[in-house]
Parts: C-alpha cells; sequence; structure tokens
C-alpha cells in the first residue's frame, strides 16, 4: 500500500514564492506527479519527476528524493489564479505487476493580495 | 487533438438505482483510468483499463464495475446506488507512463 502526506491548507501573498511538500511511504516507486486543480475543474497535469533532482517548468519547480520519500512543488511569482488544489500523486507497481497512481488529498492553497 | 470527453456531466439518481458513466479518451491513448473524489477523500482510484483488459482495481465494493471497448472508450456501472456514492467521477487516459490527462467529471448526486 500507499501512504501520501501533504499539508491540507496554506496561504501565501499574491508575488511571493511557496513551497507545498509531499511525503511518501510506497514500494516500487516508479514516479511522482503533481496536478493542479481549481474548484470544480478538473486536475491538469503540472510536472512528473522519477529521478531524484528538481525540475523547473516556467514559474512552477518540482523536486524529488526518491531516498527520502519527499517532494516539493515550487511556486515562484505567485499570481491570484494560481489559488487552487495541489495534488501529489506516486506511482508504483502492483503485486501484479501493473502500475498504479495513488493521490494524496492535496494542499488547498490560498492566493492573497 | 480533442480532450478527454465523459459524459452526463451531471447525474442524479436515488439510491437503490444504478447508473452508467461514460469515457472517451484522447486519440491514440489506450489506457483509461477512473477516480472517484469526495471532498473527505480525495481522488480514489477506481480501476484501469488498457486494450480491453483490466490490469488494476481499488478498494472498492463489487458494486462498482468497468470495461473498456475496442475503441478504447470505457464505461463505468455502479449498481444498487448509496448515499455516499455522490460524487465527482474523473476518467483519464494516458499514452504513456509520464502524465494522465482527466476529462471533466461526472458529478453524480444520490438521492
Amino acid at each position: 500500500g500507499q501512504n501520501i502526506d501533504q499539508p491540507t491548507e496554506m496561504t501565501a501573498t499574491e508575488g511571493a514564492i511557496v513551497q507545498i511538500n509531499c511525503t511518501y511511504q510506497t514500494s516500487g516507486f516508479n514516479g511522482l506527479f503533481w496536478y493542479q486543480q481549481h474548484a470544480g475543474e478538473a486536475p491538469t497535469f503540472l510536472s512528473y519527476n522519477v529521478l531524484d533532482g528538481l525540475e523547473e517548468k516556467g514559474r512552477f519547480s518540482s523536486f524529488l528524493s526518491r531516498s527520502k520519500g519527499y517532494s516539493y512543488l515550487l511556486l515562484k511569482e505567485l499570481q491570484m489564479k494560481d489559488s487552487a488544489s495541489y495534488l501529489c500523486a506516486v506511482r508504483d507497481m502492483n503485486s501484479g505487476g501493473y502500475q498504479k497512481v495513488t493521490f494524496g488529498t492535496g494542499t488547498k492553497l490560498q492566493v492573497i493580495p | 487533438k480533442a480532450g478527454v470527453t465523459q459524459t452526463p456531466r451531471y447525474l442524479i439518481k436515488t439510491r437503490g438505482q444504478q447508473v452508467t458513466l461514460s469515457c472517451s479518451p484522447i486519440s491514440g491513448h489506450r489506457s483509461v483510468s477512473w477516480y472517484q473524489q469526495t471532498p473527505g477523500q480525495g481522488l480514489q482510484f477506481l480501476f484501469e483499463y488498457f486494450s480491453e483488459t483490466q490490469r488494476n482495481k481499488g478498494n472498492f465494493p463489487g458494486r462498482f464495475s468497468g470495461r473498456q471497448f475496442s475503441n478504447s472508450r470505457s464505461e463505468m456501472n455502479v449498481s444498487t446506488l448509496e448515499l455516499g456514492d455522490s460524487a465527482l467521477y474523473l476518467c483519464a487516459s494516458s499514452r504513456t507512463q509520464e502524465t494522465q490527462y482527466f476529462g471533466p467529471g461526472t458529478r453524480l448526486l444520490v438521492l
């Protein structure tokens, strides 16, 4: 099984930087995803990490440490439209040899002026 | 290229009824996964289909079932609906291991 932990809520100021952490426990790890989900909408893909290190994509960066079971999503130059839930998801191998993606409960980020 | 489509978008049913939801993946995507999302539980994995075969299944009762057709379109069925089945049901398709693309979801309300 898997256990994925991320903070329930965070608040940050427009223009600032915020880091959303995610810790996980799993066997057969094979990738970690970050998704953004605005209220009432479907999740949209932000990033994918399978190797240790930092992946940068515009204002968003994601970091992974497999040995520590730890990832974070870094959002720079925050904008009001970044107010959303951010979901951490881990893919691992099930007993049948097939891969399965499990989501954390999400971090609701509120950006304030 | 068209995205993942789900029908219907909204649905109201009463307890004891059954419901069938449909998902059309992005063209060329052979993997379709289904999730249930509720405020308290977040996104919960239901099952995944690939080339008409169920490859993986989450911890849901047998009332939840699904299938995939030769054109990769997928359906999920929930029989004997309960109030707790009220949720947003999301379908996601993928071609590679690196990402999933979600549809807009079907919001089911059970009265």
